[in-house]
């Protein structure tokens, strides 16, 4: 099993540029999540998704986009990238429904924008 | 009151001392609240959970105490490691969202 998997693990953008964060996960979980994690800020979540064809906003959610087509995957789009957005960004899923469902966390991927 | 308010920021404790890291919640209506331990260059990973009809949940080393009236709790580590040294996230949550406190970079001292 490979859990939840992220790609690329880095990337460099340019203000302006546009870019596709994968994360796929191979345990058929209904809830996949995307965090931005920020030195000394902890995780901030950006969408998260319910299952295939539901998706909802967090609580960062402005700059970014969602879409859940398929169970296994989850991509977050950044549309104009802005150096605010420079950042380490998790994706996790869980399954089922209520809070004591564990979180599984990909190994981030870690974006700069210049 | 979303918030979870975690300390220390920072922790470094001798080799087999005891690490205490504590988090305290507003919002009554979590009712869950996990911690999670990252390493450099990896993501969170759940180490140990408490609902809040319990006062202590112990797994190993690790164990979490819960103040429910005072709507605080805390992760012990008995014993640290320093394979231990990583940093730590308290959590609350309710429903499918989970709030994180800002984290606690601990150092065990070899």
């Amino acid at each position: 099993n490979a859990g939840v998997t992220q790609t690329p693990k880095f990337r460099i953008l340019k203000i302006g540029q546009s870019m596709t964060l994968q994360c796929t996960q191979d345990m058929n979980h209904n809830y996949m999540y995307w965090y931005r994690q920020d030195p000394g800020m902890g995780l901030k979540l950006i969408y998260y998704s319910v299952g295939a064809g539901i998706t909802d906003k967090g609580e960062v959610p402005n700059g970014y986009n969602v879409s859940r087509s398929t169970t296994e995957d989850f991509p977050l789009r950044l549309e104009l990238a802005a150096p605010s957005q420079t950042s380490v960004y998790f994706c996790a899923s869980s399954e089922g429904q209520g809070a004591s469902q564990p979180q599984h966390f990909g190994d981030g991927t870690r974006l700069s924008i210049l | 009151q979303q918030q979870v308010k975690q300390s220390p920021q920072s922790l470094i404790v001798q080799k087999g001392g005891i690490s205490i890291i504590n988090c305290a919640y507003e919002n009554t209506a979590f009712d869950y609240f996990p911690w999670y331990q990252q390493f450099p260059g990896k993501g969170p990973a759940l180490l140990i959970a408490i609902r809040p009809d319990v006062s202590e949940k112990k797994e190993g080393r690790f164990t979490i105490s819960f103040n429910k009236s005072a709507k605080q709790f805390s992760l012990h580590i008995m014993d640290s490691q320093p394979g231990d040294s990583a940093t730590y996230f308290c959590a609350a949550s309710m429903a499918h969202k989970i709030i994180f406190g800002k984290g606690t970079r601990l150092h065990i001292l070899p």
